[in-house]
């Protein structure tokens, strides 16, 4: 089992559709950074949380460290939302070398 | 958020010839530098670790001498792989990250293909 698991792995939505990307983790982090991957390859960085929720124009993310879990929510998805959608963790160590634990990774696609 | 450019964005290559890709920090220090791989629909495979002026640190499974990293400066990593083979076709993605930072900002990518 993987430490740091996504769900769904695809998603379909209609355009307008309210999206949840679901991550739980099994270790202890100090910070989940959830990526954006587009086809190109290329990922974009859109949160790093630690506690509570953020919130990015249409894009939300939530996390609960007791549950161990965080979401990452799209208001009105538009095809442009395309892409794949990758939950990092952050585990608690004392090396620093920072490393992440990927998730699967959530590839979404939104039809017009 | 801070800018991490990768050099080139796609290369071909024959097989036996060497290859290297740039990694640059635009507007931070990157102190640690991440060499990743990545497969058709998987997720990112971490390579390496690379601090400023150290020696790489190598994933398990990683030949060192098949991908040699250069971290010489605080804004610059360079991946090379080295006699390159079809098996070494694939994506690869760096990432880097400031001193005292935890998140780490990605590059482009480089897809490689070797002929």
């Amino acid at each position: 089992k993987n430490e740091v698991e996504q769900s769904p792995q695809n998603l379909t939505a209609q355009e307008g559709e309210f999206i949840t990307i679901n991550c739980s983790y099994s270790v202890g982090i100090s910070a989940l950074h959830w990526l954006q991957q587009h086809p190109g390859g290329g990922i974009v960085s859109l949160f790093m949380l630690s506690s509570g929720k953020k919130k990015h124009g249409r894009l939300i993310a939530t996390i609960n460290i007791q549950e161990k879990h965080s979401s990452l929510h799209i208001t009105a998805s538009h095809p442009r939302d395309s892409a794949v959608y990758i939950c990092a963790a952050h585990p608690l160590t004392t090396s620093g070398t920072y490393k992440y634990i990927f998730g699967t990774g959530t590839r979404l696609k939104v039809l017009a | 958020g801070a800018v991490v450019s990768q050099h080139p964005s796609r290369v071909i290559c024959k097989s036996g010839t060497s290859v290297k890709i740039e990694c640059r920090s635009l507007d931070f220090q990157a102190t640690t530098m991440f060499w990743y791989r990545q497969f058709p629909k998987q997720s990112l495979m971490l390579m390496a670790t690379s601090n400023e002026g150290s020696k790489a640190t190598y994933e398990q499974g990683v030949e060192k001498d098949k991908f040699l990293i250069n971290h010489a400066s605080l804004t610059l990593s360079t991946l090379t792989v080295t006699s390159a083979h079809p098996e070494d076709s694939s994506f690869y993605i760096c990432s880097a990250r400031d001193w005292g930072h935890t998140e780490a900002f990605f590059g482009q990518g480089t897809r490689l293909t070797v002929v």
